[in-house]
């Protein structure tokens, strides 16, 4: 089945420590992107990619970094930086520059303990 | 500046009958427009979209009206059905970018039986 895959649901962090997300499409998408949700609130952009070995900061990128060294696969690494990394986080990938639908994983709950 | 505003946090209806959720932008360079519906902990799903080329778009019970004049959508759920009680998030994405989307806070549809 095509998908987009993040691994893991749940994740617990230490403060201080920095944390790696996964990412994997088999959608044969350009372009992913990462999103936060906090409660209330709608999805913002983290940062996104619209080619290998390529990516851009969205609106919310302080604290976080990403690599994009295949096509499928897009990891966000959230560091010590970043003030308030409690959220539920989001990957999504699309034909790049096409209208069109993305399509989302099933997320990750990062909880800072 | 929220470019995309859902000012209803939350909507109830009758099983049955019509579900209204409405959705205002303010940027006049978004040409695609979507709407997602999320349930908690889970990624969303895409629903319906409209390009601003059209006023109506128009999927079994769902029925999305654009009004670009006014800078507004809305989500026209017929009849509503329990099934359908999740939080809708309205979205938009711009021509000549990375078709990266932003998205409104979300409206928590209940449909009560």
């Amino acid at each position: 089945d095509g998908g987009i895959t993040q691994s893991p649901k749940y994740l617990f962090r230490k403060e201080g420590q920095n944390v790696t997300l996964s990412c994997e499409q088999n959608l044969n998408h350009d372009a992913m992107y990462w999103y936060r949700q906090d409660p209330g609130q709608g999805l913002r952009l983290i940062y996104y990619s619209q080619i290998v070995n390529d990516f851009q900061k969205g609106d919310i990128a302080e604290g976080y970094s990403v690599s994009r060294e295949k096509k499928e696969s897009f990891p966000l690494t959230v560091t010590s930086a970043q003030k308030n990394p409690t959220a539920f986080y989001l990957c999504a990938s699309n034909r790049s520059k096409q209208r069109g639908e993305a399509f989302f994983g099933q997320g990750t709950r990062l909880t800072v303990v | 500046d929220q470019q995309v505003k859902q000012n209803s946090p939350s909507l109830s209806v009758q099983e049955g009958r019509i579900s209204i959720l409405n959705c205002d932008y303010t940027n006049s360079m978004f040409d695609y427009f979507l709407w997602y519906k999320k349930y908690p902990a889970e990624g969303p799903t895409f629903l319906i979209s409209i390009s601003s080329i059209k006023d109506k778009n128009e999927d079994g019970r769902f029925t999305v009206f654009l009004n670009k004049s006014a800078k507004h959508l809305s989500l026209h759920i017929v009849p509503s059905q329990p099934g359908d009680s999740a939080v809708y998030f309205c979205a938009a994405s711009q021509v000549g970018s990375a078709r990266q989307l932003t998205f409104g806070s979300g409206t928590q549809l209940t449909v009560l039986p």
